[in-house]
């Protein structure tokens, strides 16, 4: 079945820590995008990314980063830089003028 | 810039009653509008979609939802609600021709009681 893949469901990072977040698509979308998620807050975008080995800062990208080597794969990394980096991060993909999927999300918590 | 206001962060419906749920959004161009639902710790599922054409817009699970320009509203509307739409619903706003590129709403939660 084709979907997007977020991986790990839950992950804890240590303060000071940098951890990466994992995304996979198999529907041969061209663009992908990164979520973050709090609550009263709906979803903000971090990066997003067209096409391979291009991608742009979304909203709130500070402390966050990303690479597209892979039309498949669009890993974010939450660096020591991100002050507060605990939330919901979801990762979407689409193609043209069609709506997003997304993904099932990760929960950070800095412990 | 666009931006998007969802009235009431929590509506607590009865089943079988109606549910409204309120969506304004501010946008410098014709936007690309969209409801999503998340349910408890999942990502979200594409609920309707309004891009040209008909203002009335259908989609999944009974829902609908009609887009008026004059009052740039998007209200999402189910004339009887199930146990099942217990969930969290986000209005979301897309200007470019990725419709990925999304400004959402805070969203409004939805109880249903029975």
């Amino acid at each position: 079945d084709g979907g997007i893949t977020q991986s790990p469901k839950y992950l804890f990072r240590k303060e000071g820590q940098n951890v990466t977040l994992s995304c996979e698509q198999n529907l041969n979308h061209d663009a992908m995008y990164w979520y973050r998620q709090d609550p009263g807050q709906g979803l903000r975008l971090i990066y997003y990314s067209q096409i391979v080995n291009d991608f742009q800062k979304g909203d709130i990208a500070e402390g966050y980063s990303v690479s597209r080597e892979k039309k498949e794969s669009f890993p974010l990394t939450v660096t020591s830089a991100q002050k507060n980096p605990t939330a919901f991060y979801l990762c979407a993909s689409s193609i043209g003028a069609s709506e997003a999927f997304f993904g099932q999300g990760t929960r950070l918590t800095v412990v | 810039a666009q931006s998007v206001t969802q009235l009431g962060s929590h509506v607590s419906v009865s089943e079988g009653a109606l549910v409204l749920l309120r969506c304004n959004y501010s946008s410098s161009v014709p936007p690309y509008l969209f409801w999503y639902v998340q349910y408890p710790n999942q990502g979200l599922q594409l609920l309707l979609k309004y891009t040209t054409g008909a203002t009335l817009v259908k989609g999944i699970n009974g829902f609908e939802a009609e887009f008026k320009k004059s009052e740039t509203s998007f209200h999402l509307t189910k004339p009887s609600a199930h146990m099942s739409d217990a969930a969290e619903y986000f209005c979301a706003v897309s200007e470019s021709d990725s419709w990925g590129k999304l400004q959402f709403g805070a969203g409004t939660q939805v109880v249903v009681t029975p």
